[in-house]
């Protein structure tokens, strides 16, 4: 059975801390994503990753970083938290060589973490 | 950049309605996913399509390319089909690793 994980489903955190988000595939997949999730917005794209050691800016990078040194994991850094990135998070993965166009295969989503920042 | 339209918003139904929710994009694309969250957030994958209609049980989806339309249709409606639908499509056309944009969901309420 395909499984993304999270290494938390609930996290609080103190402005100016920097948060650690952990995201484990076990599918050998070589895209992953990082998504936040906002009532009235959606979810949008934060970074993905095309394999290991590469990374790309999505739609909101601004305060974020992120680490993609095993294939298996991609990680979600915020530098120094603040009260406007309190969100649910989603991690996703998706196989890039299973059909022509990578766009169009599915994505599996990790359960999300809930990141309140005070 | 792709934007994605759903609508309605909100939708509260009696167990045993047809349910229709509705997705617009505006750049042409060749497929379309809808996904499917529960409370509690996990999301999963219903269908992709890009092109017709597919069908798993009880949902239909269909969609039409020209008019970059899509629809997510229920029948017989139950209370556990009581979720978050969310339509998305790639962000970018053509290929690439790139992600997909999402529309902002349509919360579906079944009541008993």
């Amino acid at each position: 059975d395909v499984k993304v994980t999270q290494s938390s489903r609930y996290l609080v955190k103190r402005t100016g801390e920097k948060v650690f988000l952990e995201c484990v595939q076990d599918m050998d997949h070589e895209n992953m994503f990082w998504y936040r999730q906002d009532p009235g917005l959606g979810l949008r794209l934060i970074y993905f990753s095309y394999d290991v050691k590469m990374k790309e800016k999505g739609d909101i990078p601004e305060g974020y970083s992120v680490s993609r040194e095993k294939k298996e994991r991609f990680s979600l850094i915020l530098e120094s938290a603040s009260t406007n990135q309190t969100s649910m998070y989603l991690c996703a993965s998706r196989n890039h060589k299973l059909a022509g166009e990578s766009s169009y295969n599915e994505q599996f989503f990790g359960p999300g973490t809930r990141l309140t920042v005070l | 950049k792709n934007e994605v339209e759903q609508s309605p918003q909100n939708l509260t139904a009696q167990e045993g309605e047809f349910i229709t929710i509705n997705c617009s994009y505006s750049v042409g694309i060749s497929a379309l996913h809808w996904l499917q969250q529960h409370p509690g957030g996990g999301i999963v994958s219903l269908f992709m399509l890009s092109s017709g209609k597919k069908k798993h049980g009880r949902l239909i989806a269909t969609i039409n390319i020209q008019e970059k339309h899509s629809s997510l249709h229920i029948t017989a409606s139950h209370p556990r089909d009581s979720a978050v639908y969310i339509c998305a499509v790639p962000s970018k056309s053509g290929g690439g690793a790139d992600g997909l944009t999402f529309g902002k969901g349509t919360h579906l309420i079944i009541q008993p």
